[in-house]
């Protein structure tokens, strides 16, 4: 069975640029979150959708935004990029119900230059 | 306030030995869930274990154990007969709110380099 699928892998943008990053969840997983990996501030929860809602979001600026397709594909946005942008992001599906681990993607990594 | 706690930054094991690595966790919802996961230098984080907050027996898998000691909020990881494929970051989370709220709080993680 495929895992969460994240592209691109890599990305260099510029300062002031737009990002979109794509995220496919396993297949039957509907709730998808994002997560923010740097060296200074370690993982942080960014949003968690699940049927094309919006249930959670973390501490981030207006900046950065998400949403979820019907088909449970997300993507998120990250517009007028900063430097301090530059970060690994995670995106992770899971199934409903307490007992279920996030299956976790393999990232994109965002440099702002 | 920190709602997980990893004192280890990075600790050295020998190859077949055991390694326990350490995670507190700070919530006052009687209903979370603590996971660990493993995070090679690939960046993809893997799913090791997961312990409920009202499970009564500590969770294995395969070479995994976690060592839940609810009064202490303490959820220790036991990696047995280590492997050197076991060298990466392990970073223990908790969801707490479990009903509606999927969100992970993490812990900065432990590298552990398992040595030959």
């Amino acid at each position: 069975k495929a895992g969460v699928t994240q592209t691109p892998r890599y990305l260099i943008k510029t300062r002031g640029q737009q990002v979109t990053l794509s995220c496919s969840p396993i297949s039957g997983h509907r709730s998808v979150s994002w997560y923010q990996q740097t060296p200074g501030q370690g993982l942080q929860f960014l949003f968690e959708y699940f049927s094309e809602t919006q249930r959670n979001k973390g501490n981030f600026p207006g900046r950065f935004s998400g949403r979820q397709f019907s088909n449970s594909r997300s993507e998120m946005n990250v517009s007028t990029l900063e430097l301090g942008d530059s970060a690994l992001y995670l995106c992770a599906s899971s199934l409903e119900g307490e007992r279920y681990g996030y299956t976790f993607g393999s990232g994109t990594r965002l440099t702002v230059v | 306030a920190q709602k997980i706690t990893q004192t280890q930054p990075g600790m050295f094991v020998q190859e077949k030995e055991a390694v326990t690595l350490d995670c507190t966790y700070d919530t006052s919802d009687p209903s979370y869930g603590l996971f660990w996961y493993k995070q090679p230098s690939s960046g993809e984080m893997i799913f090791l274990i997961y312990q409920g907050s009202y499970d009564q027996q500590n969770a294995t898998e395969g070479r995994y154990s976690l060592n839940f000691q609810k009064a202490r909020k303490s959820a220790n990881l036991v990696i047995s007969a280590s492997q050197l494929g076991d060298s990466a970051m392990y970073f223990c989370a908790m969801r707490e709110g479990l009903s509606n709220d999927y969100k992970l709080s993490f812990g900065a993680g432990t590298t552990v380099t398992v040595r030959a």
